[in-house]
């Protein structure tokens, strides 16, 4: 079963925008990744968010979390057409740290 | 640094038959990971190691799947025999957990597998 939901589920923007995708979870976390996948390709780590933690910073990405609405953004800023890919929230839960549950993932595509 | 790695890439077999991925993770790491992702879907685990000790292996069908981490290091990961639903992505991913402390997880390109 599959924690975490993105929305939207497809997002097709210019070169130049900005991104948001958004990832609800329905139980407690430890803490809260992205990760990117190319088409066809393993996946790629992107940010880590801990439970303790609002937001966070990487280059151009920002990453926000909510816990009492059990919600998190992810923000591209810039865009670029090699941003294109599939992204995921994976929610790090319970008792069992390192055990991951992937959401569905939204796919971005970036149109140069 | 290597990074984690699969083989084979693609795998395309007769339903009924058996098939075997194999796994190297990222050196020193202690954590190994077997998901399975569908198309359109986000990974799901199958089994996670911590050393040679399967922690979790709630979500791995043991009827006709099964999974081994030799000392603790490569793992393979088999299914006898395949069904057609089997067909799907099998990534495999390393960490190194410990305590209450959580690594990033590092996914090898996948095996594509697919059942005729």
């Amino acid at each position: 079963s599959q924690q975490g939901e993105e929305d939207p589920q497809a997002l097709s923007i210019q070169e130049g925008e900005n991104a948001t995708m958004n990832c609800s979870y329905k139980t407690s976390i430890n803490n809260l990744q992205w990760y990117r996948q190319n088409s066809g390709r393993g996946l790629v780590h992107l940010i880590l968010i801990r439970s303790n933690e609002r937001e966070k910073h990487s280059g151009r990405l920002r990453v926000t979390l909510d816990t009492s609405k059990k919600s998190s953004s992810l923000l591209i800023t810039a865009s670029r057409a090699a941003d294109t890919a599939s992204y995921f929230c994976a929610t790090d839960g319970g008792t069992s740290y390192g055990k991951l549950t992937f959401g569905q993932g939204t796919i971005l595509t970036v149109h140069p | 640094e290597a990074g984690v790695v699969q083989s084979p890439r693609y795998k395309i077999i007769e339903k009924k038959q058996p098939v075997a991925f194999w796994c190297n993770p990222i050196s020193g790491h202690n954590t190994l990971y077997w998901y399975l992702q569908n198309l359109g879907q986000g990974p799901e685990l199958l089994i996670r190691y911590e050393n040679e000790e399967a922690v979790d292996d709630s979500q791995l069908p043991k009827d006709r799947f099964s999974a081994e981490r030799l000392k603790g290091v490569d793992s393979t990961l088999k299914i006898q025999p395949a069904e057609l639903g089997d067909s799907a992505v099998y990534l495999c991913a390393s960490s190194l957990v410990f305590a209450e402390n959580t690594d990033t997880q590092y996914f090898g390109p996948g095996t594509r597998l697919t059942v005729l």
